[in-house]
């Protein structure tokens, strides 16, 4: 089993909508967790870090279940410049980052 | 956040041959790591650049394919050895900063290579 699975989507929505992404971990020992968002020939850059009661910024909650080994991040009223990739990033305290495959968001006009 | 370059952009090189790519923060980090990026794919750590000692490696990498420097807090390069077409890739260095309650991870543009 790989260690941060995502749906490889891609997710084709209309503007406005809202969205869901979920993510899952192998290792329950994770102390971290991440949203990053990569743009098309870009680094990724940090969207936002997930906490145990879940946090919003904006548009954007993400929620964390450990019971589960699950990360979600929905994003409402969606916008033309959120289309992007969404990598799930896992990190097991003073160990690496594991980033998952990403999950692809095309909002369509 | 810090601000990280790197350099090359992006580069062509011939097969059997060597590149350097540097990485550049504008302040001094304790980590800093080097990624590599096929096309397609999600990021895979290669190696944690140590300041002072022998970067640690991660699995499948080795020291003498992507031989890394660190010799201070702002700096490091990555050199990728003998390159084949299978080493075209983007390659990120990034570096870890305390955030307000864990430590997160910054990325520099990429270096864009391919292989002939």
């Amino acid at each position: 089993r790989k260690e941060v699975e995502q749906d490889p989507g891609p997710f084709n929505v209309p503007e406005g909508a809202t969205v869901a992404f979920n993510c899952t971990y192998s290792n329950s020992a994770s102390q971290s967790f991440f949203w990053y968002r990569q743009d098309c020939r870009k680094e990724p850059k940090l969207l936002m870090s997930v906490y145990s009661s879940g946090n919003e910024d904006g548009r954007f909650t993400a929620q964390l279940n450990r019971a589960s080994q699950y990360i979600s991040l929905l994003i409402r009223d969606s916008k033309l410049s959120d289309s992007a990739t969404y990598l799930c990033v896992v990190n097991l305290y003073g160990q690496n980052f594991v980033f998952g495959p990403g999950t692809r968001l095309s909002v369509l006009p | 956040s810090a601000v990280i370059s790197q350099k090359p952009s992006r580069d062509i090189c011939q097969r059997g041959t060597s590149l350097t790519i540097q990485c550049q923060v504008d302040s001094q980090v304790t980590m800093m790591f080097w990624y590599r990026q096929q096309p397609g794919q999600s990021l895979t750590l290669i190696a944690t650049a140590n300041q002072g000692s022998e970067a640690t490696y991660e699995s499948g990498f080795v020291i003498d394919k992507f031989p890394i420097s660190r010799p201070n807090l702002t700096f490091s390069t990555l050199t990728v050895s003998n390159m084949s077409p299978e080493d075209s890739s983007i390659y990120l260095c990034s570096v870890g900063l305390a955030g307000s309650l864990q430590e997160t991870q910054y990325f520099g543009p990429g270096t864009r290579l391919l292989v002939l």
